[in-house]
């Protein structure tokens, strides 16, 4: 199985902060990460997806990069709304992996 | 709009079955798989396995082999995710997602809470 490691586990920010948030695979899976947005007693939501597109409807504030096994989500300026946990996902093969998780906490 | 819909609900005991469902709306239902993932308290997402609506094409998780079966009714655009001898560590939250070709899950439904104890 491919394994996801997220770094940092946890952040403290202010809004209008600018926030990066990295994941590495074990191994090389092109461009297949996905990440997403989860917050408390919702489902998780897609922002980016093939390392750098961005989905329907996402703030453009969201953007992704990287390919091979280094990944980076950043938001260009934290808003309000964007206090929550953010999970890296490996779509290059099954079994699909995530990343532990960053929670993205009030400074 | 594309809306995944999931059953209610579960407390069941140890050793028991659950079969959660998963009804899809308003996209081709047959162009699509379904995946399911599941989060237990304080733990991280993990994938279970996928099907694919149409042909039924199946790829479970080593770690469900043989406790999980994902099913399809076409005729009502359903999905079901049914998990056999349930243990406690199998409290979790259960979630269906739409997932494309290249596996991207891009909806997900509510959620299902399923409680074993």
């Amino acid at each position: 199985d491919i394994q996801m490691t997220q770094s940092p586990s946890s952040l403290s920010a202010s809004v209008g902060d600018r926030v990066t948030i990295t994941c590495r695979a074990s191994q090389s899976i092109s461009n297949h990460l996905n990440w997403y947005l989860r917050e408390p007693g919702k489902a998780p939501k897609l922002l980016i997806y093939a390392a750098s597109s961005l989905q329907s409807g996402v703030p453009p504030r969201f953007s992704g990069s990287g390919s091979g096994t280094d990944f980076t989500l950043t938001i260009s300026s934290l808003q309000p709304e964007d206090f929550a946990t953010y999970y890296c996902q490996q779509s290059y093969s099954a079994p699909l992996t995530f990343g532990g998780g960053t929670k993205v906490e009030v400074k | 709009q594309v809306q995944l819909m999931q059953s209610g609900a579960e407390v069941k005991k140890p050793g028991a079955s659950v079969k959660v469902s998963c009804k899809a709306s308003g996209y081709t239902f047959a162009n699509y798989y379904i995946h399911w993932v599941r989060q237990a308290p304080g733990r991280g997402l993990k994938w279970m396995g996928m099907i694919m609506s149409s042909g039924g094409t199946r790829n479970y998780a080593q770690e469900f082999q043989g406790r999980v079966t994902m099913t399809r009714d076409t005729s009502t655009s359903t999905v079901y995710m049914e998990l056999r001898s349930l243990r406690s560590e199998d409290t979790a939250m259960y979630y269906c997602a739409r997932g494309d070709t290249d596996r991207v899950t891009d909806y997900w439904g509510q959620g299902t809470l399923v409680s074993v104890s």
